[in-house]
């Protein structure tokens, strides 16, 4: 079934290591690529999209993401992370020709130590 | 900008009773609204998508005589959730995108409604 993956279902880190979360999808053509992040007790508010062009797109508080067509991925990617990113992080998919209509991985848990 | 209010924000019933909820685009006026759920510790799925002044287009394996969702302005869209029972309880999240150049197919979400059916 089509879908979209993320690898990681809860990820512990330290202030200021390095951080990267999984994304895969299975859809073919032509997809739009988000990061949603949802930090404890608020909504979901968008870190970064893609539509198209430059592959490595950044978003808001440091984050970055690489859309790589050839592995259907779209890996986040943050240098240094710190204890305030503590959220649950959503990757989502939208078809070109769905309307907006989104398909979100199953999350995944980021808790930073301090 | 692109701010979406929900209301309300968690709601108790009894078993047997509808529960509405609402879904407001604050500052900007959307085109198209979705209804998803929410389990703990899951994602969220879609249920529905609407526009505005038309009927809404149901996932597989929604009810749509269970949830009605009316969408009769572009800052307004309701979901009711009609005889509700405990399999019912779940967190409710709304989104909606807007019109205009760079907006469309970027959704903004609302804080959610936490339905509990006793």
């Amino acid at each position: 079934a089509q879908s979209v993956s993320q690898h990681n279902h809860h990820v512990i880190l330290s202030e200021a290591a390095s951080l990267e979360l999984g994304c895969n999808y299975s859809y073919g053509g032509t997809v739009n690529l988000f990061w949603y992040v949802q930090y404890p007790g608020q909504h979901l508010q968008l870190l970064l999209k893609y539509f198209s062009g430059d592959p490595l797109v950044k978003g808001i508080k440091g984050f970055e993401a690489e859309f790589i067509k050839s592995k259907f991925s779209f890996n986040l990617r943050k240098p240094s992370v710190q204890w305030s990113d503590t959220a649950e992080y959503f990757c989502a998919v939208n078809r070109g020709n769905q309307g907006g209509k989104l398909i979100f991985g199953q999350g995944t848990e980021l808790s930073v130590k301090p | 900008g692109a701010v979406v209010s929900q209301h309300p924000s968690w709601v108790i019933c009894k078993s047997g009773t509808s529960v509405k909820i609402e879904c407001r685009s604050l500052d900007f006026q959307a085109t198209t609204m979705f209804w998803y759920r929410q389990f703990p510790k899951q994602s969220l799925m879609l249920m529905a998508t609407s526009n505005e002044g038309s009927k809404a287009t149901y996932e597989q394996g929604v009810e749509k005589d269970k949830f009605l969702i009316n969408h009769a302005s572009l800052t307004l869209s309701t979901l009711t959730v009609t005889s509700a029972h405990p399999e019912d309880s779940s967190f409710y999240i709304c989104s909606a995108t807007a019109a205009g150049e760079g907006l469309t197919d970027t959704q903004y979400f609302g804080p959610g409604t936490r339905l509990t059916v006793l």
